[in-house]
């Protein structure tokens, strides 16, 4: 598609419960990336890929957090056994990929975020 | 340690005027700053974007500045239009495919 998809636009869980949310990157982009935002504060990176491979994970939890991206399906961030402070809205953006060279950066286009509510 | 630092949290101009909306960063291995703006309830929409080797890149009504060795780049918008009230963040990266550092954004109110 046109635009980056993100599902559900809502998710609340009980403290301890599994979430799962899903991003659909624009048709084309091998990049995806996926950033938490808390309470209106900055974004924070956790992890992208390039294709169906983890190109930086830097920002991801060692624990509890994991993602993929398979060839044929919506890319996946999923948080295990969710804590009160895993409340945030969940964004996914995708890119074209650039060569370094070109001295311009592949604007990540953003999805609407998925609002996760932990109770 | 916050790398991208926007230290204005909110700035209201007059509509027609110009918006000047700053930002500064840290680390010295940024090569990439990028505008994205943002309304309630919706994803950043990338604005404008300037490679460390250049010191202005302008598109249409907005123009960025980049002053590498203040490490400081700012957005301006000319003129300002009610349509321009939103949140703004200013974003960084190291190589044409990393990821991005935000700053905590700005809230700009351009009064009609």
């Amino acid at each position: 598609g046109e635009e980056v998809a993100q599902t559900p636009k809502h998710l609340v869980r009980g403290e301890g419960q599994k979430a799962k949310l899903y991003c659909a990157p624009i048709k084309g982009h091998s990049y995806v990336f996926w950033y938490q935002q808390v309470l209106k504060n900055e974004f924070k990176f956790l992890i992208s890929f390039q294709n169906e491979n983890v190109f930086d994970e830097t920002g991801m939890p060692k624990e509890r957090f994991s993602a993929k991206c398979l060839p044929n399906s919506p890319c996946s961030l999923e948080i295990q056994a969710t804590k009160l402070e895993d409340s945030a809205v969940y964004f996914c953006a995708s890119s074209q990929p650039k060569l370094s060279s070109d001295h311009s950066y592949n604007e990540q286009f953003f999805g609407p975020g998925t609002r996760l509510t932990v109770l | 340690d916050q790398q991208v630092k926007q230290n204005s949290p909110s700035l209201s101009v007059q509509e027609g005027r110009i918006s000047i909306l700053n930002c500064d960063y840290t680390n010295s291995m940024f090569d990439y700053f990028l505008w994205y703006k943002k309304y309630p309830a919706e994803g950043p929409t990338f604005l404008i974007s300037i490679s460390s080797i250049k010191d202005k890149n302008e598109d249409g009504r907005f123009t960025v500045f980049l002053n590498k060795s203040a490490k400081h780049l700012s957005l301006h918008i000319v003129p300002s239009q009610p349509g321009d009230s939103a949140v703004y963040f200013c974003a960084a990266g190291t190589g044409a495919n990393s990821k991005l550092t935000f700053g905590k954004g700005i809230t700009l109110s351009v009064r009609p």
